[in-house]
C-alpha cells in the first residue's frame, strides 16, 4: 500500500500478559523501523529490518521484546510478560533506503498495560 | 545523553507571520537531518530534510537552514497558517550507519488566527 499500516490502534493488556503489534510497510520499501514513544514526546529506536533480516537491534530490551518481518506477512513486535513501563505508543516506519531518505511512519499502536 | 535537542517546548505565532523552530545537535558525525510534523493520535509526517553538504533547503512555505559549525538547524515556516499547529520534531540519522533516527523532544507550535 501507499501508507504504513499499523494494527491495532489501541491494545490493552494486564500486567504479565503478552502483547503483539503489527505493521505493514509501504509496498516496495525494504527497511522497517520500530520506535517507542514514551512521555508523549520522546522517541526511542527499538529495532530495524532489511526485508526479513534484522538490521539493527541495539535498542531492543532483549529479555521480553522480539520482532519479526517475514515474507508476505506484516511485520510484528511482540512483548512477553508486559510491565507497566511498556505502556507507550509504538510506531513503525518504512523507507526505500536505510539512510538519507525519509522514513514514513504509521499512526502507531497505543499499548496500555493495566 | 540527548544528542538532538529542541530547547523550546512551545512556540506561539500569529497567522501570516514567520515561525522559526530551532534544533541543536552534539554529534559532528550526523550528516542528514529531517523535520517531522505530528498531529495528536497520528504518526509523524515527513516535512523536509537537509544533507550536511548544503546549508539551506526550501520546499514551498518550509525552509530548513543548517549551520554545521554551530551544530544548529532551524525550520522556517512562512507564512504560518492555523493548520500548521502541531508538534514539530527534528531528527538526525545516528552515527551507526543503520538508519536509526535520533529525535529531539519536539516543539509544539500554535498558530493563532
Amino acid at each position: 500500500g501507499e501508507e504504513v499500516a499499523q494494527t491495532p490502534k489501541h491494545l490493552v493488556r494486564g500486567e504479565g500478559q503478552k502483547a503483539k503489534l503489527y505493521c505493514a510497510p509501504i509496498k516496495g520499501h525494504s527497511y522497517v523501523f520500530w520506535y517507542q514513544q514514551v512521555l508523549k514526546n520522546e522517541f526511542k529506536f527499538l529495532i530495524s529490518f532489511q526485508n526479513e533480516n534484522v538490521f539493527d537491534e541495539t535498542g531492543m530490551p532483549k529479555e521480553r521484546f522480539s520482532a519479526k518481518c517475514l515474507p508476505n506477512s506484516p511485520c510484528s513486535l511482540e512483548i512477553q510478560a508486559t510491565k507497566l513501563e511498556d505502556s507507550a505508543v509504538y510506531f513503525c516506519a518504512s523507507s526505500l533506503l536505510f539512510e538519507d531518505q525519509p522514513q514514513h511512519f504509521g499512526d502507531g499502536t497505543r499499548l496500555s498495560i493495566l | 545523553d540527548q544528542q538532538v535537542k529542541q530547547n523550546s517546548p512551545s512556540l506561539s505565532v500569529q497567522e501570516g507571520r514567520i515561525s522559526i523552530l530551532n534544533c541543536d545537535y552534539t554529534n559532528s558525525m550526523f550528516d542528514y537531518f529531517l523535520w517531522y510534523k505530528k498531529y495528536p493520535a497520528e504518526g509523524p509526517t515527513f516535512l523536509i530534510s537537509i544533507s550536511s553538504i548544503k546549508d539551506k533547503n526550501e520546499d514551498g512555505r518550509f525552509t530548513v537552514f543548517l549551520n554545521k559549525s554551530a551544530k544548529h538547524l532551524s525550520l522556517h515556516i512562512v507564512p504560518s497558517q492555523p493548520g500548521d499547529s502541531a508538534v514539530y520534531f527534528c531528527a538526525a540519522f545516528g552515527s551507526s550507519n543503520t538508519g536509526k533516527l535520533i529525535f529531539g523532544q519536539g516543539t509544539t507550535l500554535q498558530v493563532k488566527p
